[in-house]
């Protein structure tokens, strides 16, 4: 199957700090998804992006879809308590198979 | 809107028993609903794909006959963990994907079932 490598797997940073995370592939996929997680609930969609080069913003979040379709980031600006959680990627192939990176956890210190 | 509701949010059963997880979408009919199984610190692993009216396909590796998903309807499927046993101790997690003209589909996700087989 496809195979989502996502960076890096945690992250300690301070309040006010920016983030940035991604996900790379060795195939191409026609969506990229992001997701936050938190304990115990289910994936909850940040941002979606559906074409090669698009930069798209959800407040302080923004996300890329790579140029070559074989990656992705995500970064987060001015991070505050609240953005604790872990991130996954998802790429998105043949229009129904959604494949999930590792995630990346992020710890905020306040 | 899209929102995806699951029942139950826990559950304990004795090794042997059958449990059945339900995952509702509420405000939009999903032909397809997926459902996976987290391992904790661990990514989401797709077990199946589950389409209204039609057998659900499974993974490699997810055996069918242990993991029953029926799609009765397009705001109900349900998985039934069949003879549960310790190894099947995990946080369940189905979505719903709207479809959208011509592109793909975003997924939303149920809360989660969290299952402990003792």
């Amino acid at each position: 199957g496809q195979q989502l490598n996502q960076s890096p797997q945690s992250m300690f940073i301070q309040e006010g700090e920016d983030v940035s995370m991604n996900c790379t592939s060795s195939s191409i996929f026609n969506t990229w998804l992001w997701y936050k997680q938190d304990p115990g609930e289910g994936p909850v969609l940040l941002i979606a992006l559906y074409k090669a080069g698009e930069l798209t913003s959800n407040g302080r979040l923004t996300a890329q879809f790579g140029i070559t379709r074989k990656d992705s980031f995500l970064n987060i600006s001015a991070s505050i308590p609240s953005d604790v959680g872990i991130y996954f990627c998802a790429g998105v192939y043949n229009f129904n198979k959604f494949y999930f990176g590792s995630g990346t956890k992020l710890n905020v210190k306040p | 809107g899209a929102v995806v509701s699951q029942h139950p949010s826990w559950v304990i059963c004795k090794s042997g028993t059958s449990v059945k997880i339900e995952c509702r979408s509420l405000d939009f009919q999903a032909t397809t609903m997926f459902w996976y199984r987290q391992f904790p610190k661990q990514s989401l692993m797709l077990m199946a794909t589950s389409n209204e009216g039609s057998k659900a396909t499974y993974e490699q590796g997810v055996e069918k006959d242990k993991f029953l998903i029926n799609h009765a309807s397009l705001t109900l499927s349900t998985l039934t963990v069949t003879s549960a046993h310790p190894e099947d101790s995990s946080f369940y997690i189905c979505s719903a994907r709207i479809p959208t003209s011509g592109i793909s589909g975003e997924q939303f996700f149920g809360p989660g079932t969290r299952l402990t087989v003792l």
